[in-house]
């Protein structure tokens, strides 16, 4: 069955520096997203994108966050000056766009994100 | 705003015994709900969903759901834990206003299912 894969499994970064999270999603899924879940905390929305745009975005999701899908394949997340706060479990997640309402979110294994 | 409650953080059974994990939501029209699972160092896997229709729904290893609008509940079941279930489980409910508002999911705080050999 087609996955979500995320890499890194596992990112350390220190306070202020730029990380890039990487997602390939299903190849024939057109809605991607992100979420983030904070250690002990809710697996919380972060942003939805469908067709080269964002379509929602959390209050979570300010202007150091950024999203792209730079080719047919890859979904990235950018985080440009990590926070402390920052350290948490990013998934990413893709749904078909044929009969949406219907058809599940897949989501990937994960990214943790430990900021230092 | 919606929003989704699972009250019990921690949930102790033996193998072979009953499962329920509760789950209440606030939606201000139908809501799509979803019951995942989460294994240690594992992503979100779906385990059912209720759209629309009949109320109990079936899913996969056995699990299934009652949504009760009156009680604002839908809450998994499975009649035989097994050692393999034992894991984190979500409660969530999606957007319904179309596009990517489907895949927008509030989650639950998640119960921790331990299981006694």
């Amino acid at each position: 069955e087609p996955e979500v894969t995320q890499t890194p499994s596992h990112q350390v970064t220190q306070m202020g520096q730029e990380v890039i999270l990487r997602c390939v999603p299903i190849s024939n899924h057109l809605y991607f997203y992100w979420y983030r879940q904070i250690l002990g905390q809710k697996v919380e929305f972060l942003v939805s994108f469908y067709n080269n745009e964002i379509s929602e975005k959390s209050e979570i999701f300010d202007d150091q966050f950024s999203v792209e899908r730079p080719d047919g394949s890859n979904f990235t997340l950018k985080i440009r000056s990590t926070k402390l706060e920052d350290s948490a479990m990013y998934f990413c997640a893709s749904k078909i766009g044929i009969k949406s309402y219907n058809s599940p979110l897949h989501f990937g294994n994960g990214t943790r994100l430990t900021v230092t | 705003a919606q929003s989704v409650t699972q009250p019990d953080i921690h949930i102790t059974v033996s193998e072979g015994a009953s499962l329920e994990l509760r789950c209440n939501y606030s939606y201000g029209a139908t809501p799509y709900l979803f019951w995942y699972v989460q294994s240690p160092g594992q992503g979100l896997q779906l385990l059912l969903k209720y759209f629309s229709g009949d109320t109990l729904v079936q899913g996969i290893k056995g699990f299934e759901a009652e949504f009760k609008r009156s009680q604002s509940s839908f809450n998994l079941r499975k009649p035989s834990v097994h050692w393999s279930d034992a894991a984190e489980y979500f409660c969530a409910v999606g957007g319904n206003a179309g596009g990517t508002s489907y895949g927008k999911l509030t989650f639950g705080q998640g119960t921790i299912l331990t299981v006694h050999p």
